[in-house]
């Protein structure tokens, strides 16, 4: 079965960093590409970014270029995300998710992001 | 970026009805489309994939089709654990892009 368990959100002020981590269990980690998608509080879906399975090309929306590093650690079975320069806008929860080429059929369950002063 | 619109907004519907969610393409994205269930509280569930194919596990009554840049999400006969809130989701060509999402209740 596959499993993916989000960790590392929290409470963090504006301009601060913070990483999230996504353990993977139940698949190939190292054969799949694997995203991160986010939901503010009440409001809609929005991709954030994607990594290939051997971590060579990665994808990132205009928002969160410069400021957000997505990393994979195939020996692991573990996708991060390093989000540094952190603003009131990037507060979400934050679902890591993979599956065969762009479909997201496998999804965590969360971390929720606060950025706040 | 490719936009895209999704229909209506929210929906009130009854017990055994037919509902139709309809997402618009801003261009060609082939079937590239997928329509996703989410529950309160809960991760989005993947319902259709490639416009029309039934993710493992999703009842036989949820169906999608195509027309040109216009997809649409059928549930055929309306049931209590289908409450939840829909999107739709590009995946022809990042960013990829999620329809804003429809909110079907029972009436």
């Amino acid at each position: 079965e596959v499993q993916l368990v989000e960790s590392g959100g929290g409470l963090v002020q504006p301009g601060r960093s913070l990483k999230l981590s996504c353990a993977a269990s139940g698949f190939t980690f190292s054969n799949y590409g694997m995203h991160w998608i986010r939901q503010a509080p009440t409001k809609g879906l929005e991709w954030v970014a994607s990594i290939s399975p051997s971590g060579g090309s990665t994808y990132y929306r205009d928002s969160v270029k410069g400021r957000f590093t997505i990393s994979r650690d195939n020996a692991k079975s573990t996708l991060y995300l390093q989000m540094d320069s952190l603003r009131s806008e990037d507060t979400a929860t934050y679902y890591c998710a993979t599956g065969v080429a762009h479909w997201f059929a496998y999804w965590g369950q969360g971390t929720l992001v606060t950025v706040s002063s | 970026d490719i936009q895209m619109t999704q229909s209506p907004a929210s929906l009130s519907a009854s017990l055994e009805e037919i509902v139709t969610i309809t997402c618009q393409a801003s261009q060609d994205i082939g079937n590239w489309l997928a329509w996703y269930q989410q529950k309160p509280g809960k991760s989005p569930q993947l319902l259709i994939y490639g416009a029309t194919s039934l993710a493992d596990g999703v009842p036989s009554r949820f169906s999608g089709s195509r027309s040109g840049t216009q997809y649409s999400l059928k549930i055929s006969r309306l049931q209590v654990e289908d409450i939840g809130i829909y999107y739709c989701l590009q995946a022809y060509s990042a960013p990829y892009t999620f329809g804003a999402g429809t909110k079907l209740e029972l009436k």
